[in-house]
């Protein structure tokens, strides 16, 4: 079956930078593009960007341009997401999530099937 | 911001039937991009409920449905009961400089 799992809580201080690890079992790790989305308490969701785990390209949102770096290890099945310069508002929880694709029309959307259990970062000092 | 904006809240009574607008621009919902929805439960990863405007996954009961039109989407939930409560966001896709995948700013939906 398929499972994302992440790894553990991170406190860190501002300014600081921290790397979040999600492993993938269960499929093709290379076959399937994946997402960070992070959540702020008490807030919504928040698109961060996409890796394809085969050839390794990224995108980013444009609020985190410079400051995320998104990576992969085909080796391990494992995508990391490095978040440098930290501030409070950082402070999330931090999701890898799986797309599919489900249609080939123009306007067919990635969507999300499969999620890991999330990773609490703390930024404080 | 997110630039899909949703309601806060809707609650019903068991039974009952609600709904969840998801309202967006002419750069993604109205463009033409699908939408998809998502149920949070508290302390849980989003599950995916919606894909492709109006698809099912398998596993999720056909009290869940939803459509689309023009810059808007909607969720609906039929048949109301107690598990539905949860928080529930729509996602779709930006062609303009914000972003590229955007999700709404989520509903808290309450199970009288």
């Amino acid at each position: 079956q398929v499972q994302l799992v992440q790894s553990g809580a991170e406190v860190k201080k501002p300014g600081a930078s921290v790397k979040v690890s999600c492993k993938a079992s269960g499929y093709t790790f290379t076959s399937y593009y994946m997402h960070w989305v992070r959540q702020a308490p008490g807030q919504g969701l928040e698109w961060m960007g996409i890796i394809n785990p085969s050839g390794g390209s990224t995108s980013y949102a444009q609020k985190l341009q410079g400051r995320v770096t998104m990576t992969r290890d085909t080796s391990t099945s494992t995508v990391y997401m490095e978040l440098s310069s930290l501030r409070s508002e950082d402070t999330a929880v931090y999701y890898c999530a799986r797309e599919i694709g489900y249609s080939s029309g123009w306007y067919a959307v990635g969507v999300f099937d499969y999620w890991g259990q999330g990773t609490l970062v703390t930024v404080s000092s | 911001q997110s630039v899909l904006t949703q309601p806060p809240s809707v609650s019903g009574a068991p039974g009952q039937r609600v709904t969840i607008s998801c309202t967006g621009s002419s750069s993604n919902i109205g463009a033409g991009y699908d939408v998809h929805w998502y149920q949070q439960l508290p302390g849980t990863a989003p599950k995916l409920l919606i894909y492709g405007n109006s698809n099912r996954p398998s596993g999720v009961p056909d009290r869940f449905s939803g459509s689309k039109s023009g810059t808007s989407a909607s969720l609906a939930i039929s048949g109301l009961q107690a598990e539905d409560e949860a928080d529930y966001y729509c996602q779709s896709y930006d062609s303009s400089l914000s972003g590229y995948y955007v999700f709404g700013t989520g509903t808290k939906v309450t199970v009288l």
